[in-house]
C-alpha cells in the first residue's frame, strides 16, 4: 500500500538557520513522484518542490532543496536560512504513475524563531 | 492573473441543508479534485475529474456530490447526508489526471455547521 509518513508533528528552528522536514515513503510501483506543499495560516497549500523517482539528481528550488535517498524512500525537505515567514504546515505528498490519486502525510509544523 | 478561485471563504450551513462550494480555474487544467481537511490532519480526497462530465469518487465520497460541465469549474455540493461537514475544503487542479503532475490550490473555503 502506498503510504506518507512524516514523524515531525512540529519542529522550531532559529531564524537564519537550516531546518530539514522528515518525510518517508512507501510504494512498490517504480515510477512516482514526491511534492512538498506549504500550508499558511491562511489556509492555501502552496506547491514548493518536487522530485521524481528517475531523476538523478536532488531537486531545488531557491532556498528549498530535496533530500531524496531512494534506498531508504525518503524525501526530506531541507529550508536554509529560515525566514520568519516560513512559519507554517509542511505536507509531503506522493503521486504515481497513472490515475492513482495523491497521497499525503500528515504535516510537520514548523515554527521560526527570532 | 491564472489560478484557482474558491468562494465562499467561509460558509455557515444549518442541519438538513444542501450548501454547494464553488471552485472556477483560469489555467487551462484538464483534471480538478476536492479535498477536505480537518484540524490537525492532512488532506483526504472527495471526489476527482479528469475531463469534462466526469468525475471519480475519492477515499470519502459519501456525503458530497460534485458535476463538471465546463472545464473551467468543479462545484461541490455537500448534502445533508454528511454526518460531519464542518471542516476546510481545498479545492485544486493539474495539467492532466496523473498524480505526478503538480497540483494547484485554491485558497480553500471553511465550512462550519450550526
Amino acid at each position: 500500500a502506498q503510504k506518507i509518513t512524516q514523524t515531525q508533528p512540529g519542529m522550531f528552528v532559529q531564524e537564519k538557520e537550516a531546518v530539514t522536514l522528515d518525510c518517508t515513503y512507501d510504494t512498490s510501483d517504480p515510477s512516482y513522484g514526491l511534492f512538498w506543499y506549504k500550508q499558511p495560516s491562511s489556509g492555501e497549500m502552496i506547491f514548493l518542490i518536487y522530485q521524481g523517482s528517475y531523476d538523478q539528481q536532488n531537486a531545488t528550488e531557491g532556498r528549498y532543496s530535496l533530500n531524496f535517498q531512494k534506498a531508504r524512500k525518503s524525501a526530506n525537505l531541507v529550508i536554509s536560512a529560515s525566514q520568519l515567514g516560513d512559519s507554517a504546515m509542511y505536507f509531503c505528498a506522493m503521486g504515481f504513475s497513472g490515475n492513482t490519486p495523491l497521497v499525503f502525510g500528515k504535516g510537520t509544523r514548523l515554527s521560526v524563531i527570532a | 492573473d491564472g489560478g484557482i478561485t474558491q468562494s465562499p471563504k467561509y460558509l455557515f450551513r444549518k442541519e438538513g441543508q444542501n450548501v454547494t462550494l464553488s471552485c472556477e480555474q483560469n489555467l487551462n487544467h484538464d483534471a480538478m479534485y476536492w479535498y477536505r481537511q480537518d484540524p490537525g490532519q492532512g488532506l483526504r480526497l472527495i471526489y476527482y475529474s479528469q475531463i469534462v462530465n466526469d468525475f471519480q469518487k475519492g477515499d470519502i465520497a459519501e456525503g458530497y456530490s460534485v458535476s463538471r460541465e465546463k472545464k473551467e469549474s468543479f462545484p461541490l455540493t455537500v448534502t445533508s447526508a454528511q454526518k460531519n461537514p464542518t471542516a476546510f475544503y481545498l479545492c485544486a487542479s493539474s495539467t492532466s489526471g496523473y498524480s505526478t503532475d503538480t497540483q494547484y490550490f485554491g485558497p480553500g473555503t471553511r465550512l462550519t455547521v450550526l
